[in-house]
């Protein structure tokens, strides 16, 4: 099935900077790959998404780039916030056996924005 | 409706008790899943529903039992637990089963402690 391994771990910037998480796969045949915010005490949200057709999606402060070759693909925030301050985790789809496939999670970021 | 609901949201349980926790979506999804969370890791996939019937159980030991009653309830039966499935357990939907070009709308989860 998919590894997904995702670095660093922790991640702490000054308000205002940017911010990059990146997440690395083993499977070349995985064509989906979002990205998920969880905040204390609540679920994960997806906030951004990206198919493997595509090199790079925007969505205000956010974007998602894709290296289908290096089979990595990124999370950019600019122009960073306290609010961003949450666990970041990268997913891919994995094929988990004939009867299809779910999300595989990364270990997470905790992204720190201090003001 | 753009949410899953889970109740409870915290439970505190006997290792002889048996409990249930509930999960809904009204937003048409044909896949269903339960996710388990440990503090400071990533979700872990148990179960996937996919049309109301289970596709995939990751290795669960037979104390979880999942039920899918109908397309937008989903539960998870509780029997003679551990201390170490104290856990956040989180349900999330997909429009349809196969994770490849659909993002996960999750829950904000249920908070379980095994005593």
């Amino acid at each position: 099935g998919e590894n997904v391994e995702q670095h660093p771990s922790t991640l702490s910037v000054q308000e205002g900077d940017s911010a990059v998480i990146k997440c690395t796969y083993s499977d070349s045949a995985s064509n989906y790959f979002p990205w998920y915010k969880q905040e204390l005490g609540k679920g994960p949200q997806l906030i951004i998404d990206i198919r493997s057709n595509v090199g790079e999606k925007k969505d205000q402060r956010i974007a998602v780039t894709l290296n289908k070759t290096a089979k990595h693909f990124s999370l950019h925030i600019t122009e960073t916030q306290p609010e961003d301050s949450a666990v970041y985790f990268c997913a891919a789809p994995s094929p988990l056996n004939q009867a299809g496939t779910a999300l595989i999670f990364g270990k997470g970021t905790t992204l720190s924005v201090s003001s | 409706d753009t949410e899953v609901t889970q109740t409870p949201k915290h439970l505190v349980m006997g290792m002889t008790n048996k409990k249930s926790l509930k999960c809904e979506q009204h937003m048409g999804h044909r896949a269903m899943y339960w996710y388990k969370q440990k503090a400071k890791k990533p979700p872990e996939l148990m179960f996937v529903y996919s049309y109301e019937k289970l596709s995939i159980n990751e290795s669960v030991p037979s104390r979880f039992s999942p039920e899918c009653p109908n397309s937008s309830l989903l539960n998870l039966h509780l029997h003679a637990l551990q201390p170490e499935d104290s856990a956040l357990y989180l349900c999330a939907s997909s429009q349809v089963p196969g994770a490849t070009n659909y993002g996960y709308t999750f829950g904000s989860g249920t908070r379980l402690t095994v005593v």
